[in-house]
């Protein structure tokens, strides 16, 4: 089955920009969205495969996704994106949705 | 107001069965798909189950086929899980999540937990 592979924590200052990677075989041919988890809340889905974003996420957010590697970037980071954030494809040959392993974002 | 509400969680020993529930208001059910996703103490998403609109169709993770069964009433606005032969590794957190554009997950409950202990 298909593994998406997350590191397990990046670090930003705040005001720089955080870049989090989700890589898979040929993944750039897929579509990929991604989720924030804060501490003791139910994932929120942040950003679409084509870059939209739902309602009352900022645009300081944004996705590319190319080859064996799709990305989310944080820009301008602030304190209240600490969180754990994962990607998500679909398998389009059934139902099946696969996460990658999560990455823990630390604003410090 | 667009929501998603689950119940049902508990601990239960191994081997036993538990019923989840997701009552669903402030939008169409009965024209989503939904899935069950689940998360363990301290770990990642896992993908769990899916069902159709119409309830015609189910797909299971690996982990799960054939000891979890998800189904649905529309008239009742309401989405359920059927977890039977529990094990140690089922004890999570299962949310209820609505299917959304090119296979995005975009309405999440706020989870019930489970747990599975001797």
């Amino acid at each position: 089955s298909y593994v998406l592979i997350q590191p397990p924590s990046v670090s930003v200052a705040p005001g720089q920009t955080a870049r989090i990677t989700c890589g898979g075989p040929n993944i750039g041919s897929n579509s990929v969205h991604w989720y924030q988890q804060r501490p003791g809340r139910a994932p929120l889905l942040v950003m679409f495969d084509d870059g939209a974003r739902p309602s009352g996420i900022p645009e300081r957010f944004s996705v590319s996704n190319s080859g064996n590697t799709a990305s989310l970037t944080i820009s301008r980071a602030e304190a209240g994106d600490e969180a754990d954030y994962y990607c998500q494809m679909w398998d389009s040959g059934s139902a099946r949705r696969v996460f990658g392993g999560g990455t823990k974002l630390t604003v410090l | 107001q667009v929501q998603l509400v689950e119940s049902g969680g508990g601990v239960v020993p191994p081997g036993r069965s538990l019923k989840l529930s997701c009552a669903a208001s402030g939008f169409t059910f009965k024209i989503s798909p939904m899935h069950w996703v689940r998360q363990a103490p301290g770990k990642g998403l896992e993908w769990v189950s899916f069902i159709s609109y119409d309830g015609t169709a189910q797909h299971y993770g690996d982990s799960v086929r054939g000891r979890l069964s998800i189904s649905r009433d529309n008239s009742k606005n309401r989405l359920y899980l059927q977890m039977d032969s529990l094990i140690l590794e089922d004890t999570a957190v299962y949310y209820c999540v609505r299917d959304g554009v090119r296979g995005s997950l975009d309405l999440w409950g706020q989870g019930t937990l489970v747990t599975v202990t001797s």
